[in-house]
């Protein structure tokens, strides 16, 4: 069965920085891209990062890009994200999720974790 | 990259058949197969009911069908039941910004 536990979310100020982690089991994990997803409170899903499998290709929205470095860990089945310049609009819940295939251009996204909270907030 | 376009809400009755619309561009929608669609529930993960425009995961009911025609997605679900009450968010691969998805479109089964 596939599993994915993200951990790491918390309340930050802003400016400030965190990592957030992804557990993988169940799968060859080597073998699929991942993305990172994330939920405004109230809000609808963004799509945020992306990195194939070998970690080699990184994909970022324009709204994080230069703030957020995605990376993975294949020894490790450990999929990362590290925040920098945290912002308010940057609170949401963030989900790591599974690719349907090795590079990030399936379209799909097959296994989602359960999700991480980030706050930024004074 | 700007959101696809969702319809906030959609109802229909028990045992209806509703269809969810998803309005991209030429650089998304229109240029690839590659669109999802997903069901997410209060409190709960997203789970992903569609992939390739018309394409059912294992273990997803058939009452669920999706469909392409343009710049625009469609998603049905058919014998709506009460569980199928959720919000839907379809997605597309879109190259340079990779993946974008849609507003969401919460389903309320009256």
């Amino acid at each position: 069965e596939v599993q994915l536990l993200e951990s790491g979310g918390d309340l930050v100020q802003p400016g400030g920085s965190l990592r957030l982690s992804c557990a993988a089991s169940g799968f060859s994990f080597g073998s699929h891209a991942m993305s990172w997803v994330r939920q405004a409170p109230g809000k609808g899903l963004e799509w945020v990062s992306g990195i194939g499998g070998s970690g080699d290709s990184t994909h970022y929205a324009d709204s994080v890009k230069g703030r957020f470095t995605i990376s993975r860990d294949n020894s490790k089945n450990t999929l990362y994200v590290q925040i920098n310049s945290l912002r308010a609009e940057d609170t949401a819940v963030y989900y790591c999720a599974r690719d349907g295939g090795y590079l990030v251009d399936t379209g799909r996204l097959d296994s989602w974790g359960q999700g991480s909270l980030v706050t930024v907030s004074s | 990259q700007s959101a696809l376009t969702q319809p906030a809400s959609v109802s229909g009755s028990p045992g209806q058949s509703i269809t969810i619309s998803c309005t991209g561009t030429s650089s998304d929608v229109g240029s690839y197969n590659l669109v999802s669609w997903y069901q997410q529930h209060p409190g709960k993960a997203p789970k992903l009911m569609i992939y390739e425009a018309t394409k059912r995961p294992s273990g997803i009911s058939n009452r669920f069908s999706g469909s392409k025609s343009g710049n625009v997605a469609s998603l049905t679900i058919s014998g709506l039941q009460a569980e199928d009450e959720a919000d839907y968010y379809c997605s597309s691969y879109a190259s340079s910004t990779t993946y974008v998805f849609g507003t969401g479109t919460k389903v309320t089964v009256l």
